[in-house]
């Protein structure tokens, strides 16, 4: 199995401010890689496709890089409407697996 | 306009079965898959399986033997059905569409099953 290991698991931070959530990969997957925001009793939102690929109606300040093992979610200027938990998930093995989540909470 | 929506019992004795309706409208699924996925409270989610466009299916190894995926075309719906439910079970139970490459785009509200007798 593909273990996608997220960091840190909290991350706290003042609204304005711009950070980057990690994941890591237990092996190389190319960029084979997606995040996914989600908030306290919702489910899952689909936010970067494929490292890197925007989503129809996602705002622009979610951005995504990475390949092989390193991958990263960016927020530039965080809004109060971002504080929530994000997860990676991985599709280069048939046996999908997810990141155990960031959360991203008000300093 | 996509839209999925669980339903089905929400506490289950140990030891029995689950079963869980995934109600599908704006995609046909046909040409559409969809996957099952969990998260147990205050944990992680966890991909349990997919039946494809096709109607052939894929699952999680962890949980395979437990498990059966199927649908029925005709009524947009697709059946998950899991045995011998254990405590460890415990958990909200998403659908979602999964696109060919692989990942999630439209994810149900999500149905909360509690194991415990």
């Amino acid at each position: 199995n593909i273990v996608l290991t997220q960091s840190p698991a909290t991350l706290s931070v003042t609204p304005g401010e711009s950070v980057s959530l990690s994941c890591r990969a237990s092996q190389s997957i190319s960029t084979s890689i997606h995040w996914y925001q989600q908030k306290s009793n919702e489910s899952p939102r689909l936010l970067i496709k494929y490292a890197s690929q925007s989503i129809s109606g996602i705002p622009s300040r979610f951005s995504g890089s990475g390949s092989g093992t390193d991958f990263t979610l960016s927020i530039n200027r965080v809004e109060s409407e971002d504080f929530s938990i994000y997860y990676c998930q991985q599709s280069y093995s048939s046996l999908l697996t997810f990141g155990s989540g960031t959360k991203l909470e008000i300093k | 306009q996509v839209q999925l929506k669980e339903s089905g019992p929400g506490l289950v004795q140990p030891s029995q079965t689950l079963s869980l309706t995934c109600t599908v409208s704006g995609l046909s699924l046909t040409s559409n898959s969809v996957s099952w996925i969990r998260q147990p409270p205050g944990k992680g989610l966890e991909w349990m399986g997919v039946i494809w466009s096709n109607g052939g299916t894929d699952y999680n190894s962890a949980i395979k033997s437990r498990l059966s995926i199927s649908r029925d075309t005709s009524k947009s719906q697709v059946f998950l059905k899991m045995n011998s439910l254990q405590t460890e079970d415990t958990a909200m139970y998403f659908c979602a569409r999964e696109k060919q490459l692989r990942y999630f785009d439209y994810w149900g509200q999500g149905v909360m099953v509690t194991v415990s007798s």
